[in-house]
This record gives C-alpha cells, structure tokens and sequence, in this order.
C-alpha cells in the first residue's frame, strides 16, 4: 500500500526557518515525481514544489521560490522540503504527494498532512 | 503561472441532481488536468485525469470533458457521499490547482 507520512510541521515565528519530512512506504521515491502542496485553513490547493525521480530537476512556484527548497534522499525514501524566511502567510497544512509514474504532474496519492503556523 | 478558474464557488444541489463545475485555464493546457474531490478534514481524492479519463474506483456517474483552456465535471444523480469540495489541477506546466467548488446540500 502507497503511503506518505509528513513530519516536522510546528509553530514558528515569522522570520524562522523550518523543515518538514515525507517518509514514503509501498514504493520508491526513485521512480516518481513527489511534490508539496498546501492548504491554509479553509482556503484552496496550493501547489509548491516538486523534484523528480533522480533529482535531477526541481521546480518551485513563484510564492516560495528562493525561501523553500526541495531535497531527496533515495537510501531513505524520504523527501524533505526545507522552508526559510516564513511569513504569516505560509501558515497551512502540508501535503508530501506522489505523481504518478510516468507523469511529472498528475498526482495519484496524498499524505495526511503536516500543520505548519507561523505566528509571533 | 498558468491561472486555473472554478465556477461557481460554491453549488447548491439535492440527491440526485445532476451537477457541472466548470474550470479555465489562462492559457491552452491541452488535455492536461485532473479533477479532485476534497471532505473535511481529509486529503484529496483523484477523480479525473487527463481531462475525461476516469480514475479506477470513481463511480461512473464522474465525468469529465474539455481540452486547451475549458474544461467541466459532470456528476450525475448526486448521492449523499458526494457533497464535498471540488478541484481542478492543470499539469501541463509545472502545475497550479483552480480555487473549487463547495457542493453542498439544497
């Protein structure tokens, strides 16, 4: 069974850096695309990040670019997304999510979400 | 940045109606998008992919139709596990999510 674990998800003050962690299970991270997503409360889908299967390639949205970095290690099978210089704005739920194999973009299976804050 | 546009924001409907939610790409994305279904408290579900191709597991009633910058959600006979919040995802360049549709009950 596919499965994603976030972790690392806290309060943070504005300013702060954090990093979150996916632990993927039932496949290996080698052959997808992962991405992040995330979700301020109430609000819509917001699309992150995501680095492909050999990490040779990494793409960031415009809102993240320069402060959040994607990074993945094989042996592990985990993909961290290390956040930087968050604003209040960053506060949101954080989906680890896989492509589907095959597809750089379509995304066949979610996390459960990890909460980031970014309060003062 | 390719821009995904949802009408309407919210939807009122009752058992089994039929429903459609439309959604706009900025700019041609091909057959490039993925519908998700959304309930409190929990992650996404694919439905839809590659515009109109049904995810396995998704009840036949979902289905999907458009290409280059139009696309809709069709679900007929609406059932009770249906009221959710839905999402389209273009994929065609990097990706970007529209901003959904609630569906609730009339």
């Amino acid at each position: 069974e596919v499965q994603l674990v976030e972790s690392g998800g806290d309060l943070v003050q504005p300013g702060g850096s954090l990093r979150l962690s996916c632990a993927a299970s039932g496949f290996s991270i080698s052959n997808n695309w992962i991405h992040w997503v995330r979700q301020a409360p109430g609000k819509g889908l917001v699309w992150l990040s995501r680095v492909n299967a050999d990490e040779t390639m990494t793409n960031y949205a415009d809102s993240v670019k320069g402060r959040f970095s994607i990074s993945r290690d094989t042996a592990k099978n985990t993909v961290d997304l290390q956040m930087n210089n968050l604003r209040d704005e960053d506060t949101a739920v954080y989906y680890c999510v896989r492509g589907r194999t095959g597809s750089s973009g379509l995304i066949d299976s979610w996390g459960q979400g990890t909460l980031v804050t970014v309060s003062s | 940045d390719i821009e995904m546009t949802q009408s309407p924001s919210t939807l009122s409907a009752s058992v089994g109606d039929s429903v459609t939610i439309t959604c706009r790409a900025s700019q041609n994305i091909n057959k490039w998008l993925a519908w998700y279904q959304q309930k409190p408290g929990r992650a996404p579900k694919l439905l839809i992919y590659m515009a109109s191709s049904l995810e396995s597991g998704v009840p036949s009633r979902f289905s999907g139709s458009g290409s280059g910058t139009e696309f809709t959600l069709t679900i007929r006979s609406l059932q009770p596990d249906d009221f959710a919040t839905y999402y389209c995802q273009q994929y065609n360049f990097y990706s970007s999510f529209g901003q959904g549709t609630k569906l609730e009950i009339k």
